[in-house]
């Protein structure tokens, strides 16, 4: 059974700062993974999404990489503002799934 | 990137009345859509997933006699929440995804906060 983790559960850093939000799973035969963002009371926003035959993925100042090998995605935020503050969730989805199997995410807090 | 809405975004009943969620695709079709539900500062629990014309395949531990799933057209699908108990009070979110879609993203809806009194 596929199990994602996310570390830390919170993170709170100054504006400016680059920033990198962890994802680990159990099972490396994936189909691929996805990040969102998801802000207080909203749905959730897809950020980047990384095929299982990629290595990353760029979208603006955020950056996805992934080792299926080692079971581990990273989300590199460069140069946070406070509008990045929102909860980072990781999801997966296995070889021949329908469904993504998510993290608990990452509250993240980016200080003025 | 591709929309999902909801409609209501939120809902308050009283309990024991049954409360209808849509979910639609505005700019695609979506073969497959699922449903999940949130807990307060906790991740997403997916309830159900649906396919276009077929039956939906629920989670282990949903009851499908008390959460309805339609998925009746390629744009449209409809979660009804029967015989609403305070317990069902939550954060319900739908997603969508087209086959056709050559990144094969997953696009979620903005939610619908329901609380049952």
């Amino acid at each position: 059974k596929q199990e994602v983790t996310q570390i830390p559960a919170a993170l709170s850093v100054p504006e400016g700062e680059n920033l990198v939000l962890n994802c680990s799973f159990t099972d490396s035969a994936i189909y691929n993974l996805q990040w969102f963002r998801q802000d207080p009371g909203k749905g959730l926003t897809s950020l980047l999404l990384i095929q299982s035959s990629q290595r990353e993925q760029t979208s603006g100042r955020l950056n996805a990489s992934l080792d299926k090998s080692s079971g581990r995605s990273t989300l590199y935020i460069a140069a946070s503002q406070p509008g990045d503050s929102a909860t980072y969730l990781c999801a997966v989805r296995a070889q021949g799934a329908q469904k993504l199997v998510f993290g608990q995410g990452t509250r993240l807090t980016i200080n003025p | 990137g591709a929309v999902v809405s909801q409609h209501p975004s939120r809902v308050i009943c009283k309990s024991g009345t049954s409360v209808k969620i849509e979910c639609r695709s505005l700019d695609f079709q979506a073969t497959t859509m699922f449903w999940y539900r949130q807990f307060p500062k906790q991740s997403l629990m997916l309830m159900a997933t649906s396919n276009e014309g077929s039956k939906a395949t629920y989670e282990q531990g949903v009851e499908k006699d008390k959460f309805l799933i339609n998925h009746a057209s390629l744009t449209l699908s409809t979660l009804t929440v029967t015989s609403a108990h305070p317990e069902d009070s939550s954060f319900y979110i739908c997603s969508a995804r087209s086959s056709g879609n050559p990144t094969d993203t997953q696009y979620f809806g903005p939610g619908t906060r329901l609380t049952v009194l």
